[in-house]
């Protein structure tokens, strides 16, 4: 057990809709961390937050969007979903961020868009 | 920006065979290396790291040795068991701006027969 917990565990929607995915770090951990895992583009980096604040953004969509809260809790918001952002969405965190931290994952979220 | 690049699998091994997953870098400077494992319908977990050139990551019997001359992390371990069967990932931190996302390889999937 890493300690990051990510809920749902499976999230199966519908075309168009807007979903929630949500992430709690490790105790003591500042910096979360979302990847997405599609069998076509393997693990990409999404977005970054540090201490309620957003640090980087990779390959994320205009569609998508996070929040880092004050309890360092995150959320990622995926709206006007397509067929294609059927992915497992790992959430990942660590201490600060820098280059020597370790980043611990979290079982991920399996959504589904049918 | 740093980036890996893995042997893809996959790979097929009897129990007891020995394991070497080839893993090499392009890096500025000297990042640390991770290997993470995913075994199936799990998440990501830490496998092993190493920190600096020359040093050697293990954990559970697998071993890897940052290897600055060759820019290599390859992974190994002396006697699978059907247990090892994942799929495993080389990774290094891919600077970009303030982030120190992880850039991963593309995974190498390994099945241990009995």
């Amino acid at each position: 057990d890493s300690g990051v917990t990510q809920t749902p565990k499976h999230l199966i929607t519908a075309t168009g809709q807007r979903v929630t995915l949500r992430c709690s770090p490790r105790s003591g951990d500042l910096s979360v961390y979302w990847y997405q895992q599609s069998l076509d583009q393997g693990l990409q980096f999404l977005i970054q937050y540090y201490n309620g604040e957003e640090r980087a953004k990779g390959n994320i969509l205009e569609r998508f969007s996070a929040q880092q809260f004050p309890d360092l809790h995150s959320e990622l918001n995926l709206s006007s979903l397509e067929l294609g952002d059927s992915a497992l969405y790992f959430c990942a965190s660590s201490v600060v961020g820098g280059g020597k931290d370790t980043q611990y994952f979290g079982p991920g979220t399996r959504l589904t868009v049918l | 920006g740093n980036s890996v690049t893995q042997m893809e699998g996959p790979v097929t091994l009897s129990e007891e065979a020995f394991l070497t997953i080839n893993c090499t870098y392009t890096a500025t400077g000297y990042p640390s290396l991770f290997w993470y494992v995913q075994y199936p319908g799990e998440g990501l977990q830490l496998l092993l790291k190493a920190t600096k050139a020359d040093d050697k990551g293990s954990n559970k019997g697998f071993e890897a040795t940052y290897r600055k001359e060759t820019t290599s992390f390859h992974l190994e371990k002396g006697s699978v068991q059907v247990s090892d069967s994942a799929v495993y990932f080389c990774a290094l931190p891919g600077r970009q701006g303030g982030s120190e996302k992880l850039v991963f390889g593309k995974g190498t999937k390994l099945t241990v027969n009995p």
